[in-house]
């Protein structure tokens, strides 16, 4: 079985600064994904970033880069330059299978102050 | 309109009724997914298919049935709603060569 945790309850940045919210995974699996979901108070569920097991560079997705340290099996994000309408809940997750079955954390919860 | 939708958006029921809730994609992906979100859980996995006609039990299956006669339609149904269930539940869909899925906009249900 896969774990995600998300030791970050809640965070507050500044507008403009950089910020990094933390993932650890625990998986047995060759093979796997790590993503990235953001959720605004609409609440819908916005894909932001992937990463493979086997990719050896980190991704990037615009002001989006996940910070993949494998030995560690971490895999926090890190948002550039925010904005204000970057204040939303954020879900790390792994998937696992042929299914691509999502295992997601408890999430952080991310204000952007002016 | 393409894309993945879930209906009702909200529902109030009361326990011990059954209720459905839908799942409609317009993209004929293969996966289809049902969470449910709690605070403190992030999403759970309650149920998932493969395709037409095969379904898994995910990680809280228990009080729900799923079937998926069509590759589009994915209906989540609480047999005998319990205020436990009173969640808001997401449905998503994966293409085989997706790598992200997709959600839809999530049904908030509250079971009185």
């Amino acid at each position: 079985a896969q774990k995600i945790t998300q030791t970050q309850p809640g965070m507050f940045v500044q507008e403009k600064e950089a910020v990094t919210l933390d993932c650890t995974y625990d998986t047995s699996d060759q093979s796997y994904g790590l993503f990235w979901y953001k959720q605004p108070s609409s609440g819908e569920m916005i894909f932001l970033i992937y990463q493979g097991s086997y990719d050896e560079q980190n991704a990037t997705e615009g002001r989006y880069s996940l910070n993949f340290q494998k030995a560690r099996k971490s895999a926090n994000l890190v948002i550039s330059a925010s904005q204000l309408g970057d204040s939303a809940m954020y879900f790390c997750a792994s998937d696992t299978g042929t299914a691509s079955k999502l295992t997601f954390g408890t999430g952080t919860r991310l204000q952007v102050t002016l | 309109d393409a894309g993945i939708t879930q209906s009702p958006r909200y529902k109030i029921t009361e326990t011990g009724r059954q209720v459905t809730l839908m799942c409609h994609q317009t993209w004929s992906h293969s996966y289809m997914f049902w969470y449910r979100q709690d605070l403190g859980h992030g999403l759970r996995l309650i149920y998932y298919s493969a395709a037409a006609d095969i379904t898994d039990k995910g990680e809280v299956p228990d009080g729900y049935v799923v079937s998926r006669s069509k590759t589009e339609n994915f209906p989540l149904t609480l047999e005998s709603a319990t205020r436990s269930q009173t969640s808001v539940y997401f449905c998503a869909s994966k293409g085989h060569f997706d790598t992200e899925a997709f959600f839809g906009q999530g049904t908030r249900l509250t079971v009185v």
